[in-house]
């Protein structure tokens, strides 16, 4: 059971906008910055979003991250084919002398 | 352009101590900045922290995990480590290693390797 909450599944149409949320508490979402990771089948996960809502070199504007209170969301617009991928959420949370925590996943599903 | 690389034996025995290796190119880990660190996939299943360590030899561990792990570093050779001991067949996963931004409130992992597959089986 992981300690951040998202959605197992999602899925769009091409050209459509999915947003995939992420629920916390207090302890991480709420008090620190959230970050977002792709992870295509059979590689390794690479970082999508970063401190909420900022993108590293080369991730397209299509993605963008959102955080309010104790809860996060991860939107993807103009959806494309090679999307379609596994999505986490992680935060660091303050409980237990800290810890990094990740959301259980959520898989994108292009029809 | 920083890479990573795990190596380390795919297949460990039950009761049996699981030792990885991530090499670093492309960058020292003794530069500062950066948690260097230790991340797992139970197959078919969602990423599980093991824990990072800082090249001063700072630590910081999973609590569920904290009593099995130790992670090291060695600066001459570019490497850190992650030692696993008494495993059980629930320990086997994909392992990565990744580096992480040590400046923010919730470091993020910029770069990983490619992952390795260990196995706990007799």
């Amino acid at each position: 059971q992981s300690v951040l909450t998202q959605p197992p599944s999602a899925s769009g149409t091409p050209g459509q906008r999915v947003t995939i949320s992420c629920s916390g508490s207090s302890s991480n979402i709420g008090s620190n910055t959230v970050n977002w990771y792709q992870q295509l089948p059979g590689t390794a996960p690479k970082l999508l979003i970063y401190s909420n809502n900022q993108r590293p070199s080369g991730v397209p504007d299509r993605f963008s991250g959102s955080k309010s209170g104790t809860s996060a969301s991860l939107a993807i617009s103009g959806l494309q084919s090679e999307d379609e991928a596994d999505y986490y959420c992680a935060a660091w949370d303050d409980s237990l002398n800290g810890q990094m925590v990740f959301g259980g996943g959520t898989k994108l599903t292009v029809l | 352009q920083v890479q990573l690389q795990e190596s380390g034996p795919g297949l460990v025995k039950p009761s049996q101590t699981l030792s990885l290796t991530c090499t670093v190119s492309g960058g020292s880990i003794s530069s500062g900045g950066y948690y260097w660190s230790w991340i797992r996939q139970h197959p078919g299943k969602g990423l599980e922290w093991i824990g990072y360590i800082y090249y001063s030899g700072s630590t910081y561990y999973n609590p569920s995990l904290k009593s099995r792990v130790t992670i090291s570093v060695d600066t001459s050779k570019n490497q850190f480590s992650l030692k696993l001991s008494s495993v059980t067949a629930a320990d086997t996963a994909v392992y990565y290693c990744a580096r992480a931004l040590a400046t923010t409130v919730s470091p993020y992992f910029d770069y990983w390797g490619q992952g390795t597959l260990v196995t706990v089986s007799s």
